[in-house]
């Protein structure tokens, strides 16, 4: 059965850092992966796929990597600012299947 | 993409009653997917509905309390049964459109039973 982690829980910075959120997955057969961002209380909006054969996604300051075999994500914002802050939850599709299972998410406060 | 369009947003609603949420998507999809997602947790899959078919539930979930329809490739309903506080969540409708095998979520409904 899959298991998604994300590490930290919560993460709290000045704005203007570059800040990185981690992921890892038990299975490494998954067909991609995406990180999504929740505004407390709403629907999640996708931020980020990755596909199983790639490396990375960018979009605009985001930046997803992955590594398949090790079954690690991160999720690298720079320049952050307030508005940057939500949850970010990270899902993996597993191949052969439209299912995603989710980590816990990491809960970004970027203070002014 | 897909933009889904999800009702109730949010409702509060006596214990033992039941609620039906709507999703509505602009384009035909095969498979609709309905979440919930407890506080302070993750999200869950309840079921996978296919038009023209019965839903599939993931273990915990059952029809008789999370009834599903899909009449037409484009439109869902999840109707939570018999409420308890227990069932305070958010609940969530996604779709996987075939050109391209990326999630897109509607707002949610955020449901408290009091």
């Amino acid at each position: 059965k899959q298991e998604v982690t994300q590490i930290p829980a919560a993460l709290s910075v000045p704005e203007g850092e570059n800040l990185v959120l981690n992921c890892s997955f038990t299975d490494s057969a998954i067909y991609n992966l995406q990180w999504f961002r929740q505004d407390p209380g709403k629907g999640l909006t996708s931020l980020l796929l990755i596909q199983s054969s790639q490396r990375e996604q960018t979009s605009g300051r985001l930046n997803a990597s992955l590594d398949k075999s090790s079954g690690r994500s991160t999720l690298y914002i720079a320049a952050s600012q307030p508005g940057d802050s939500a949850t970010y939850l990270c899902a993996v599709m597993n191949s052969g299947y439209s299912t995603l299972t989710f980590g816990k998410g990491t809960m970004l406060l970027v203070s002014p | 993409s897909a933009v889904i369009s999800q009702k109730p947003s949010r409702d509060i609603c006596q214990r033992g009653t039941s609620l039906t949420i709507q999703c509505q998507v602009d384009s035909q999809v095969t498979m609709m997917f309905w979440y919930r997602q407890q506080p302070g947790q993750s999200l869950t899959l309840i079921a996978t509905a296919n038009q023209g078919s019965e839903a599939t539930y993931e273990s915990g979930f059952v029809i008789d309390k999370f009834p599903i329809s899909r009449p037409n490739l484009t439109f869902s309903t999840l109707t939570v049964s018999n409420m308890s506080p227990e069932d305070s969540s958010i609940y969530l409708c996604s779709v996987v459109p075939g050109q391209v095998i990326e999630a897109f979520f509607g707002q949610g409904t955020r449901l408290t039973v009091v």
